[in-house]
C-alpha cells in the first residue's frame, strides 16, 4: 500500500529557528511532492512542490527530496509565531493520484 | 481570478436528512477531488471527478454517499440519511490537468455538523 509518512509532532521550535519538517515516502513511482499549509479550522494551502532531486527554494521555504531515500523535507528559516501550523506532505504517484501524510503540528514559540 | 468556492460553509442537519455540499472549481479547471477531514486528523480522499465523470470514487462510502460534476453548474457531493459520524469539515479542490506539476487548490470547505 502507499503511504506517506509524518510524525504528528508537535514540533516546538523557537522564533527566528529553522524549522524542519520531514516525509517519507514507499511508492517509488511517485514523481513529485506538495507541502501544505493547514491553520486549525482553515483549509490546506499550498506552499510549494518539487519534482527534481535536491533543493528548491522559495522565499523563506526550502523544499529538499531524496528519491533514493524516498525522502522530503520543508525547512522554514526565520520561523515566525504565523507559522504555527499543521504542514502537510503529499506525493503524487504515477497514476496521478496524490497520497497524503497525516501531518506535523509545527508550534513555533515567540 | 477566483479560487475554488464552496458553500455552504456550515451546514447543520438532523439525523436522517440529506445534506448537499456545492463545489464550483477554479476558472479553467476540469478536475475535481473532493476530501474529509475529521478533527485532529488528516484528510481522507473521497472522490475524483471530471466534467461528467467519476474517476476514482474509491474513498467514498458505498451507501448514501454520491458526487456529481455535471456539464454545467458546480460539484455536487450529496449525503444522504446523515448520521452523527458524517459531521466533519468536506474540502473540495480542483487542478487544471494531470500532471506532476499540477497542485491541488483547495476550497474554504464545508463544515457539516448532524445532530
Amino acid at each position: 500500500q502507499k503511504e506517506v509518512e509524518q510524525n504528528s509532532g508537535p514540533l516546538s521550535v523557537p522564533e527566528g529557528a529553522i524549522a524542519s519538517l520531514n516525509c517519507t515516502y514507499s511508492d517509488r513511482g511517485s514523481q513529485s511532492f506538495f507541502w501544505y499549509r493547514q491553520y486549525s479550522g482553515k483549509s490546506p494551502e499550498l506552499i510549494m512542490f518539487i519534482y527534481s532531486n535536491g533543493d528548491k527554494e522559495d522565499g523563506r521555504f526550502t523544499a529538499q527530496l531524496n528519491k533514493a531515500s524516498q525522502y522530503v523535507s520543508l525547512l522554514i528559516r526565520d520561523s515566525q509565531p504565523s507559522d504555527s501550523a499543521t504542514y502537510l506532505c503529499a506525493g503524487m504517484d504515477s497514476n496521478y493520484q496524490l497520497i497524503w501524510g497525516a501531518g506535523t503540528k509545527l508550534i513555533i514559540k515567540p | 481570478n477566483a479560487g475554488v468556492m464552496q458553500n455552504p460553509r456550515h451546514l447543520v442537519r438532523r439525523r436522517g436528512q440529506e445534506a448537499r455540499l456545492r463545489c464550483s472549481p477554479m476558472k479553467g479547471h476540469s478536475h475535481v477531488y473532493w476530501y474529509r477531514q475529521l478533527p485532529e486528523e488528516g484528510l481522507k480522499f473521497m472522490v475524483y471527478l471530471q466534467k461528467e465523470n467519476i474517476i476514482d470514487e474509491s474513498g467514498m462510502p458505498k451507501e448514501r454517499f454520491s458526487a456529481e460534476f455535471p456539464k454545467e453548474g458546480p460539484s455536487i457531493l450529496r449525503i444522504q440519511q446523515v448520521v452523527r459520524g458524517d459531521s466533519a469539515a468536506y474540502f473540495c479542490a480542483s487542478s487544471p490537468r494531470t500532471d506532476y506539476n499540477s497542485p491541488l487548490h483547495f476550497g474554504n470547505g464545508t463544515r457539516l455538523t448532524v445532530t
